[in-house]
Protein backbone atom coordinates (compact mmCIF):
# COMPACT_ATOMS: atom_id res chain seq x y z
CA UNK A 1 0.00 0.00 0.00
CA UNK A 2 1.75 3.14 -1.05
CA UNK A 3 1.57 5.78 1.48
CA UNK A 4 1.74 9.97 0.14
CA UNK A 5 3.83 10.65 -2.83
CA UNK A 6 5.27 13.97 -3.66
CA UNK A 7 6.96 14.73 -6.30
CA UNK A 8 9.11 16.66 -7.57
CA UNK A 9 11.23 16.03 -4.38
CA UNK A 10 13.57 19.36 -5.06
CA UNK A 11 13.14 22.38 -7.01
CA UNK A 12 15.23 25.43 -7.71
CA UNK A 13 13.27 28.14 -9.24
CA UNK A 14 14.01 31.91 -9.86
CA UNK A 15 11.97 35.09 -8.47
CA UNK A 16 9.02 35.49 -10.62
CA UNK A 17 8.76 32.17 -11.65
CA UNK A 18 5.62 29.79 -11.27
CA UNK A 19 6.06 26.64 -9.71
CA UNK A 20 3.61 23.31 -10.16
CA UNK A 21 4.12 20.43 -6.88
CA UNK A 22 2.38 17.38 -7.14
CA UNK A 23 0.68 14.90 -4.56
CA UNK A 24 -0.75 11.47 -4.78
CA UNK A 25 -2.62 10.51 -1.73
CA UNK A 26 -2.62 7.43 0.34
CA UNK A 27 -4.65 4.81 -1.03
CA UNK A 28 -8.29 5.43 -0.29
CA UNK A 29 -8.25 8.80 0.94
CA UNK A 30 -10.07 11.33 -0.48
CA UNK A 31 -8.85 14.67 0.88
CA UNK A 32 -5.67 16.70 0.83
CA UNK A 33 -4.16 19.39 2.51
CA UNK A 34 -0.77 21.40 1.70
CA UNK A 35 1.23 23.00 4.54
CA UNK A 36 5.02 25.11 4.01
CA UNK A 37 7.37 24.15 6.68
CA UNK A 38 9.87 26.77 6.59
CA UNK A 39 13.80 25.57 8.05
CA UNK A 40 13.74 25.08 11.85
CA UNK A 41 10.09 25.56 12.03
CA UNK A 42 6.66 23.70 12.40
CA UNK A 43 4.46 23.78 9.20
CA UNK A 44 1.90 26.14 7.97
CA UNK A 45 -1.49 25.47 6.90
CA UNK A 46 -1.94 26.29 3.17
CA UNK A 47 -5.35 24.39 2.54
CA UNK A 48 -7.34 21.41 1.84
CA UNK A 49 -9.38 20.32 -1.22
CA UNK A 50 -12.31 18.16 -0.39
CA UNK A 51 -14.54 16.45 -3.51
CA UNK A 52 -12.09 18.24 -5.82
CA UNK A 53 -13.09 21.98 -4.05
CA UNK A 54 -10.90 24.24 -1.78
CA UNK A 55 -12.76 23.96 1.18
CA UNK A 56 -10.49 25.49 3.95
CA UNK A 57 -7.85 28.20 3.05
CA UNK A 58 -4.97 29.32 5.63
CA UNK A 59 -3.31 32.60 5.77
CA UNK A 60 -1.57 32.32 2.41
CA UNK A 61 -1.96 34.79 -0.63
CA UNK A 62 -3.97 33.77 -3.89
CA UNK A 63 -0.04 33.37 -5.25
CA UNK A 64 -0.90 29.99 -3.85
CA UNK A 65 -3.27 28.09 -5.76
CA UNK A 66 -4.78 24.35 -6.50
CA UNK A 67 -6.32 21.88 -7.49
CA UNK A 68 -7.87 18.38 -6.96
CA UNK A 69 -8.47 15.82 -9.24
CA UNK A 70 -11.10 13.43 -9.75
CA UNK A 71 -8.72 10.39 -9.00
CA UNK A 72 -8.47 12.70 -6.02
CA UNK A 73 -4.47 13.73 -6.49
CA UNK A 74 -3.41 16.93 -6.04
CA UNK A 75 -1.58 20.00 -7.23
CA UNK A 76 0.11 22.89 -5.57
CA UNK A 77 0.71 26.04 -7.59
CA UNK A 78 2.32 29.16 -6.85
CA UNK A 79 2.92 32.58 -8.90
CA UNK A 80 5.55 35.05 -8.72
CA UNK A 81 7.66 33.33 -6.51
CA UNK A 82 9.27 35.43 -4.07
CA UNK A 83 12.88 33.98 -1.95
CA UNK A 84 10.18 33.93 1.00
CA UNK A 85 8.75 31.21 -0.98
CA UNK A 86 11.43 28.89 -0.13
CA UNK A 87 10.57 26.03 2.33
CA UNK A 88 9.89 22.62 2.32
CA UNK A 89 6.07 21.70 1.10
CA UNK A 90 4.61 19.02 3.02
CA UNK A 91 1.10 17.28 1.24
CA UNK A 92 -1.13 15.83 3.67
CA UNK A 93 -3.83 13.20 2.93
CA UNK A 94 -6.78 11.66 5.09
CA UNK A 95 -10.29 9.87 4.57
CA UNK A 96 -13.23 12.26 5.57
CA UNK A 97 -15.12 10.91 8.31
CA UNK A 98 -12.09 9.53 10.05
CA UNK A 99 -11.46 12.90 12.05
CA UNK A 100 -8.62 13.61 9.31
CA UNK A 101 -6.29 12.00 10.74
CA UNK A 102 -3.45 13.02 8.34
CA UNK A 103 -0.57 11.49 6.63
CA UNK A 104 2.42 13.02 5.33
CA UNK A 105 4.48 12.59 2.57
CA UNK A 106 8.27 13.31 2.29
CA UNK A 107 7.61 16.95 0.89
CA UNK A 108 9.17 18.65 -1.99
CA UNK A 109 12.29 21.17 -1.29
CA UNK A 110 11.68 24.47 -3.10
CA UNK A 111 14.92 27.12 -3.10
CA UNK A 112 13.85 30.25 -5.11
CA UNK A 113 17.10 31.91 -5.74
CA UNK B 1 -8.05 31.10 16.16
CA UNK B 2 -5.95 28.28 17.50
CA UNK B 3 -2.30 29.33 18.93
CA UNK B 4 -0.17 25.91 19.90
CA UNK B 5 3.18 26.37 22.34
CA UNK B 6 5.64 24.34 22.51
CA UNK B 7 7.78 23.73 25.22
CA UNK B 8 11.04 22.67 25.20
CA UNK B 9 12.48 23.82 21.69
CA UNK B 10 15.35 21.19 22.65
CA UNK B 11 15.56 18.82 24.65
CA UNK B 12 18.85 16.59 25.50
CA UNK B 13 18.68 13.35 27.86
CA UNK B 14 20.91 10.29 28.83
CA UNK B 15 19.66 7.25 26.54
CA UNK B 16 17.57 5.14 28.69
CA UNK B 17 16.02 8.04 30.14
CA UNK B 18 12.43 9.42 29.72
CA UNK B 19 11.47 12.88 28.19
CA UNK B 20 8.39 15.11 28.39
CA UNK B 21 7.64 17.27 25.57
CA UNK B 22 4.49 19.98 26.64
CA UNK B 23 2.40 21.50 24.64
CA UNK B 24 -0.69 24.40 25.27
CA UNK B 25 -3.72 25.49 23.22
CA UNK B 26 -5.99 28.38 23.22
CA UNK B 27 -9.21 27.43 21.36
CA UNK B 28 -11.45 25.38 23.53
CA UNK B 29 -12.98 23.49 20.48
CA UNK B 30 -9.91 21.98 19.58
CA UNK B 31 -10.83 17.61 20.33
CA UNK B 32 -7.98 16.60 18.55
CA UNK B 33 -4.40 16.45 19.03
CA UNK B 34 -1.36 14.69 17.22
CA UNK B 35 2.45 14.14 17.67
CA UNK B 36 3.99 13.80 14.82
CA UNK B 37 8.13 12.69 14.46
CA UNK B 38 10.43 14.38 11.99
CA UNK B 39 13.90 13.24 10.73
CA UNK B 40 16.23 15.02 8.38
CA UNK B 41 14.98 15.01 5.43
CA UNK B 42 11.24 13.56 5.78
CA UNK B 43 7.96 14.41 5.74
CA UNK B 44 6.11 14.25 9.57
CA UNK B 45 4.93 10.35 10.38
CA UNK B 46 2.11 10.65 13.11
CA UNK B 47 3.66 8.47 16.38
CA UNK B 48 0.04 8.87 18.77
CA UNK B 49 -2.87 10.90 18.39
CA UNK B 50 -5.13 11.65 21.53
CA UNK B 51 -9.03 12.88 21.17
CA UNK B 52 -10.28 15.09 23.87
CA UNK B 53 -13.15 12.39 25.33
CA UNK B 54 -9.63 10.52 26.69
CA UNK B 55 -6.99 11.70 29.27
CA UNK B 56 -4.76 9.57 28.37
CA UNK B 57 -3.21 7.06 25.80
CA UNK B 58 -0.38 5.07 25.39
CA UNK B 59 1.77 2.89 22.96
CA UNK B 60 4.51 0.75 23.83
CA UNK B 61 7.14 3.63 25.23
CA UNK B 62 5.47 6.58 24.01
CA UNK B 63 2.28 8.09 26.11
CA UNK B 64 0.31 11.11 26.32
CA UNK B 65 -1.72 13.01 28.76
CA UNK B 66 -4.48 15.47 28.15
CA UNK B 67 -5.66 18.15 30.65
CA UNK B 68 -8.80 19.87 28.71
CA UNK B 69 -9.40 22.03 31.88
CA UNK B 70 -5.77 23.44 31.68
CA UNK B 71 -5.99 23.41 27.96
CA UNK B 72 -2.34 21.65 27.52
CA UNK B 73 -1.16 18.20 26.48
CA UNK B 74 1.92 16.45 27.22
CA UNK B 75 4.16 13.61 25.00
CA UNK B 76 5.94 10.92 27.27
CA UNK B 77 8.87 8.72 26.05
CA UNK B 78 10.27 6.35 28.18
CA UNK B 79 13.52 4.53 28.06
CA UNK B 80 14.95 6.63 25.63
CA UNK B 81 16.95 5.32 22.45
CA UNK B 82 19.33 6.86 19.81
CA UNK B 83 16.91 6.16 16.99
CA UNK B 84 14.23 8.49 19.25
CA UNK B 85 16.23 11.24 18.20
CA UNK B 86 14.44 13.85 15.67
CA UNK B 87 12.06 16.95 15.98
CA UNK B 88 8.70 16.08 17.79
CA UNK B 89 5.74 18.37 16.45
CA UNK B 90 2.61 18.96 18.77
CA UNK B 91 -0.69 20.00 17.10
CA UNK B 92 -4.28 20.69 17.15
CA UNK B 93 -7.31 20.51 15.56
CA UNK B 94 -10.93 21.45 15.95
CA UNK B 95 -14.37 20.34 13.35
CA UNK B 96 -14.91 23.84 13.04
CA UNK B 97 -11.60 24.72 10.72
CA UNK B 98 -12.27 21.04 9.09
CA UNK B 99 -9.36 19.39 11.31
CA UNK B 100 -6.60 21.62 10.17
CA UNK B 101 -3.93 20.91 12.14
CA UNK B 102 -2.51 23.67 13.84
CA UNK B 103 1.57 23.23 15.08
CA UNK B 104 3.58 24.17 17.39
CA UNK B 105 7.03 25.23 17.03
CA UNK B 106 8.74 21.97 17.36
CA UNK B 107 11.26 20.08 19.91
CA UNK B 108 14.18 19.01 18.97
CA UNK B 109 15.04 15.67 21.16
CA UNK B 110 18.44 14.24 21.28
CA UNK B 111 19.55 11.22 23.03
CA UNK B 112 23.11 10.89 24.41
CA UNK B 113 24.66 7.51 24.10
Amino acid sequence: DAGVTQSPTHLIKTRGQQVTLRCSPKSGHDTVSWYQQALGQGPQFIFQYYEEEERQRGNFPDRFSGHQFPNYSSELNVNALLLGDSALYLCASSLEGTKNIQYFGAGTRLSVL
Amino acid sequence: GENVEQHPSTLSVQEGDSAVIKCTYSDSASNYFPWYKQELGKGPQLIIDIRSNVGEKKDQRIAVTLNKTAKHFSLHITETQPEDSAVYFCAASSPGSNYQLIWGAGTKLIIKP
